[in-house]
């Protein structure tokens, strides 16, 4: 089937740490592979996304490549703002299956002045 | 600007009762998605729609019913036969075609049973 896995959380860093949420995936067929964020209170927000092998998504600091081999997409940020502070869900979509999401559970991540 | 909306932002249940939450979209896309979330478990599919006035059941489908007459509008209605409705519900939308494409998602109605 297909399955989205992240990194448990919570993640509590200092400002300016350097950040990695891990994610891993499991799918039939070639997904697309999607990383977004939700503040307290909110919908989701698109953060970055992927649409094929080696490609990388960046957006406001964020980057995540899209490995095939490692079936593997990990978000990164060289460093860390307090604004950052959020909840980080991992998402592939694949054709022919109503193009819905598959979502991850979702990773805390607190920054600390 | 083109967006989703939801609502109410917050939503009293009394036990037995339906409830509906609303959410209009004006990005002219073709489907809609609704969404439970509850602490620790991520997002579950309830009901999806990819054209109007024809819906899919999602992985959740029990005690909820959907309705799409319109391209812009698909309300959710939470009955008395969802035995734990109290969570975050979150609406999406994407064009019909490309799976390349991301949600734009709503602020979400937070139900409450009391």
């Amino acid at each position: 089937g297909n399955s989205v896995t992240q990194m448990e959380g919570p993640v509590t860093l200092s400002e300016e740490a350097f950040l990695t949420i891990n994610c891993t995936y499991t799918a039939t067929g070639y997904p697309s592979l999607f990383w977004y964020v939700q503040y307290p209170g909110e919908g989701l927000q698109l953060l970055l996304k992927a649409t094929k092998a080696d490609d990388k998504g960046s957006n406001k600091g964020f980057e995540a490549t899209y490995r095939k081999e490692t079936t593997s997409f990990h978000l990164e940020k060289g460093s860390v703002q307090v604004s950052d502070s959020a909840v980080y869900f991992c998402a592939l979509r694949i054709p022919n299956t109503g193009n819905q999401f598959y979502f991850g559970t979702g990773t805390s991540l607190t920054v600390i002045p | 600007d083109g967006g989703i909306t939801q609502s109410p932002k917050y939503l009293f249940r009394k036990e037995g009762q339906n409830v509906t939450l609303s959410c209009e979209q004006n990005l002219n896309h073709d489907a809609m998605y609704w969404y439970r979330q509850d602490p620790g478990q991520g997002l579950r599919l309830i009901y999806y729609s990819q054209i109007v006035n024809d819906f899919q059941k999602g992985d959740i489908a029990e005690g909820y019913s959907v309705s799409r007459e319109k391209k812009e509008s698909f309300p959710l209605t939470v009955t008395s036969a969802q035995k734990n409705p109290t969570a975050f519900y979150l609406c999406a939308s994407s064009p019909e075609t490309g799976y390349n494409y991301g949600y734009t998602f709503g602020s979400g109605t937070r139900l409450t049973v009391v």
